[in-house]
């Protein structure tokens, strides 16, 4: 059984681009979950995505930052117009069920922008 | 501010020797978890603990948690080289579980 599956590894922009994140659960799982880590802290809540719904972006910033899940394929994080300071590593975790006790990490996307 | 603080932020000890690493809060959770991260990885889960008052072995690991949901800690026995990582822990703030608080973590390091 496959575990959370993020790609790319490692992203680099320069100011102004896109950047695209994806993540793929693991199998049997319809919860997923964004994080945001910056260097010597803790995770951050960003997102968190059921099958083609939103369920709680109290953690995402209001602009420039999107998430998505659709029926098919993986989640995706996108984020407009990136500044130096969306430099962190973004990990996405899964569950089958909205559970306290199950969360799956990925092994994380780093995004540096230049 | 944050919501989960843990503590000390830092550890460096000898292999063998015992630790407790703790994390407190001034919210209830319906939940808390404790995560091990290894550098250029993501973090693995290494228990959930529910109730107050509870505790949870694993080998060398023993984990407890508060009687009053706010606290916990993580005692190592023995520490050895491969427990080195940065140990997170997480409270469901909600009872579906849906947000996880993160506390900054314990970056402990166990030199041979």
């Amino acid at each position: 059984n496959a575990g959370v599956m993020q790609n790319p590894r490692h992203l680099v922009r320069r100011r102004g681009q896109e950047a695209r994140l994806r993540c793929s659960p693991m199998k049997g799982h319809s919860h997923v979950y964004w994080y945001r880590q910056l260097p010597e802290e803790g995770l951050k809540f960003m997102v968190y995505l059921q099958k083609e719904n939103i369920i709680d972006e109290s953690g995402m910033p209001k602009e420039r930052f999107s998430a998505e899940f659709p029926k098919e394929g993986p989640s995706i994080l996108r984020i407009q117009q990136v500044v130096r300071g969306d430099s962190a590593a973004y990990f996405c975790a899964s569950s089958p069920r909205p559970s306290t006790d199950t969360q799956y990490f990925g092994p994380g996307t780093r995004l540096t922008v230049l | 501010t944050q919501l989960l603080e843990q503590s000390p932020q830092f550890l460096s000890i000898q292999e063998g020797e015992n630790l407790t690493v703790y994390c407190n809060s001034s919210s209830v959770f319906s939940s808390l978890q404790w995560y091990r991260q290894e550098p250029g990885e993501g973090p693995v889960l290494l228990v959930t603990v529910v109730t107050g008052g509870e505790v949870k072995k694993l080998k060398r690991l023993t984990f407890q948690f508060g009687d009053a949901r706010k606290d916990s800690s993580l005692h190592i026995t023995a520490a050895q080289p491969g427990d080195t990582g940065l140990y997170l822990c997480a409270g469901a703030i909600d009872n579906y579980g849906q947000n996880f608080v993160f506390g900054p973590g314990t970056r402990l390091s166990v030199l041979p």
